[in-house]
């Protein structure tokens, strides 16, 4: 079945620029999250999507960073003015979310961000 | 708060030899914990759960509450296990991460 897709999968943007980072979770599921990977780094939380919740947005490193989602949907991630310290792999994981019960996270295969 | 904490950046072990992953948490309440892996080039994915008590590829990992530890661990290494490894905690609310080991399985 379909899994996680994001797009693009290649991004090479000029220092200043905004970029526009978009996910597709699999139909159903309710939570949606976003994060970051540097070169030979972690997982850095970014944001998380609950269902009609307000986002926890603890994990964004700066305003030039937000992200939307739409219902249960697509989510984009849009990056204004970007720096060179944001180049980096996006990911973008989602998952059902039912309390007290195991909520796998599935992943997309991230776009590769690279900011010259 | 949740809290996962990967002491280890970088585990590097020969081929043939046990291999332990060291994972910690902090949580007030009863845990859903997590192994993911991430191999080159493919993307990050579940590798096994606490819950299920399962052996995947050779690991297994066992809650200790007391310890408030959920190590990672598989006799013999092999090279194909070469790869960053991720524990997680699911809490009352999002999962959480820690930072992550990278493993390396020398020949």
């Amino acid at each position: 079945g379909a899994g996680v897709s994001q797009s693009p999968s290649n991004k090479v943007t000029e220092k200043g620029k905004d970029v526009e980072l978009r996910c597709d979770p699999i139909s159903g599921h309710t939570a949606l999250y976003w994060y970051r990977q540097r070169l030979g780094q972690g997982l850095e939380f970014l944001i998380y999507f609950q269902g009609n919740s307000a986002p926890d947005k603890s994990g964004l490193p700066s305003d030039r960073f937000s992200a939307e989602r739409t219902g249960e949907s697509v989510s984009t991630l849009t990056i204004q003015r970007t720096q060179q310290e944001d180049s980096a792999v996006y990911l973008c994981a989602s998952s059902w979310d039912r309390p007290m019960v195991d909520n796998e996270q599935f992943f997309g295969p991230g776009t590769r961000l690279t900011v010259l | 708060a949740q809290r996962v904490t990967q002491p280890e950046k970088l585990l590097s072990v020969f081929k043939g030899a046990p291999v332990e992953l060291k994972c910690n948490y902090s949580y007030s309440g009863s845990p859903e914990l997590f192994w993911y892996v991430q191999y080159s080039r493919q993307r990050l994915q579940l590798l096994l759960r606490h819950i299920s008590r399962e052996s995947i590829k050779g690991f297994t990992a066992d809650l200790n509450k007391g310890e408030t530890s959920f190590h990672l661990k598989k006799p013999f290494a092999q090279e194909e296990d070469s790869a960053m490894y991720y524990c997680a905690l699911q809490g009352a609310q999002k999962l959480v991460f820690g930072q992550g080991t990278r493993l390396t399985i020398n020949p």
